[in-house]
């Protein structure tokens, strides 16, 4: 059985500092997703992570992932009140094209002024 | 307008009542997805079709049933209604060329 873990589940956290969470999961996968999910609203896609060394970076937000330790990060830098919200990970069960997402349980960020 | 669309944005109904998520998407894309969101499990997988007519399990299948007749609309059905199914429930699609999933904005049951 796939299992997606997060650590933190909670994260508080001054303007201005570097964070990162974790998402580890246990089966292999080529495809991992990281969303963002504010109170009451849909989740919004953050980054599409294709492949083992894959980086990509937006903003303050840069996210990774390691296939062979099957792990993915998201780098938080110099972190603003905007960028709280909940941060979900996600993994792609589905071989080929069939997709299927087994989630994190999620990371809540409080980004204190 | 372009993009996916769930109904009802709430629906409060009792125990045991049959009650019908809708979703309707405008791309034509060949997969969609029904997810729960509870607190503490992230989302789960109710079902998923990868087809018009083509339906398959996700990893929390019991109690609810989807059709698929046309591409466009892939709704979800509780046959009849427990407490433990309230929950936000997600439609999803997605773009096989770039392999990125579109929720919709999601319905909050409320099972009393």
């Amino acid at each position: 059985e796939l299992k997606v873990e997060q650590n933190p589940l909670f994260l508080s956290m001054q303007e201005g500092k570097n964070y990162t969470i974790y998402c580890n999961y246990s089966t292999t996968s080529d495809r991992l997703y990281w969303y963002r999910q504010d109170p009451g609203k849909s989740l919004e896609s953050l980054f599409v992570l294709l492949s083992n060394g894959a980086v990509k970076q937006e903003g303050r937000l840069m996210a990774s992932l390691d296939t062979k330790a099957r792990l993915s990060t998201l780098h938080i830098t110099a972190a603003v009140h905007d960028l709280s919200a909940t941060y979900f990970c996600a993994v792609d069960t589905g071989s080929g094209n069939t997709g299927k997402l087994i989630f994190g349980q999620g990371t809540t960020l409080q980004v204190k002024p | 307008d372009a993009g996916i669309t769930q109904s009802p944005r709430y629906k409060i109904t009792e125990t045991g009542r049959q009650v019908t998520l809708m979703c309707h998407q405008t791309w034509s894309h060949s997969y969609m997805f029904w997810y729960r969101q509870d607190l503490g499990h992230g989302l789960r997988l109710i079902y998923y079709s990868a087809a018009a007519d083509i339906t398959d399990k996700g990893e929390v299948p019991d109690g609810y049933v989807v059709s698929r007749s046309k591409t466009e609309n892939f709704p979800l059905t509780l046959e009849s209604a427990t407490r433990s199914q309230t929950s936000v429930y997600f439609c999803a699609t997605l773009t096989q060329a770039t392999y990125g999933y579109t929720f919709g904005s999601g319905t909050r049951l409320t099972v009393v």
